[in-house]
């Protein structure tokens, strides 16, 4: 079946350091979704990729699609303590499935 | 509503009991979806509906397990005979079009089962 496996599994940084979480599939990913989950909270949803080679940016967020389509990342640059949570990556089996990666707990050190 | 809607928020079970938790997704959002989250692991999906239509109810994990949304709004995800298994968050997911925007999480309804 598929797996969609994300590393680090946890992440601690210093505020101000930069920060990357890997989204690797054993299988072609359809479209790639980027979720943001603070502890206690829900799945916030933070971008979708869909073209091979895609790079989008948000702020200090550049999320990335690999050219097989096989892998994605989420980097941060210059971390704050807003982005404290979990990081999870999703793909998009069809029209009703998202199927989520591990997740990447990132803990911002003040 | 502005966002997704989930009661109750927090639910405590005897073993045996039955529960219904409810969602009430964003206006207009004809997807809904379920999932389930276990402590400190992803979401799993467990059902999907189109209006009233569940197209998709491979996730769902037994037969004690049981969603309806009648009218195309609001879902029920029905769960008979709760099991200690059972407790984690159960999520609710609405989107205007899946294949091209992103999902709206409610959040959540915390199941504990003792």
């Amino acid at each position: 079946g598929q797996q969609v496996m994300q590393i680090p599994q946890y992440q601690h940084v210093q505020e101000g350091e930069d920060f990357t979480t890997y989204c690797n599939s054993s299988t072609t990913l359809s479209n790639i979704q980027w979720y943001k989950q603070r502890p206690g909270g829900h799945p916030v949803f933070l971008i979708q990729l869909v073209k091979s080679g895609e790079v989008k940016k948000q702020k200090r967020l550049t999320f990335q699609f690999g050219e097989a389509k096989k892998n994605s990342s989420l980097h941060i640059t210059a971390t704050q303590t807003t982005d404290v949570g979990t990081y999870f990556c999703a793909d998009q089996t069809g029209a009703n499935n998202l199927f989520f990666g591990t997740g990447t707990r990132l803990t911002v050190i003040p | 509503g502005a966002g997704v809607s989930q009661s109750p928020r927090y639910k405590v079970a005897k073993r045996g009991q039955d529960v219904a938790l409810r969602c009430d997704p964003i206006s207009g959002h004809v997807s809904l979806f379920w999932y389930q989250q276990a402590l400190g692991q992803g979401p799993e999906f467990l059902t999907y509906f189109q209006n009233e239509a569940q197209l998709d109810k491979s996730g769902l994990p037994s037969d004690r397990f049981f969603a309806e949304r009648p009218e195309g709004s609001v879902s029920t995800l029905k769960i008979q005979r709760t099991q200690q298994e059972d407790s984690a968050v159960y999520l609710c997911a609405s989107s205007l079009d899946p294949g091209y925007y992103g999902y709206t999480f409610g959040s959540g309804t915390r199941l504990t089962v003792v």
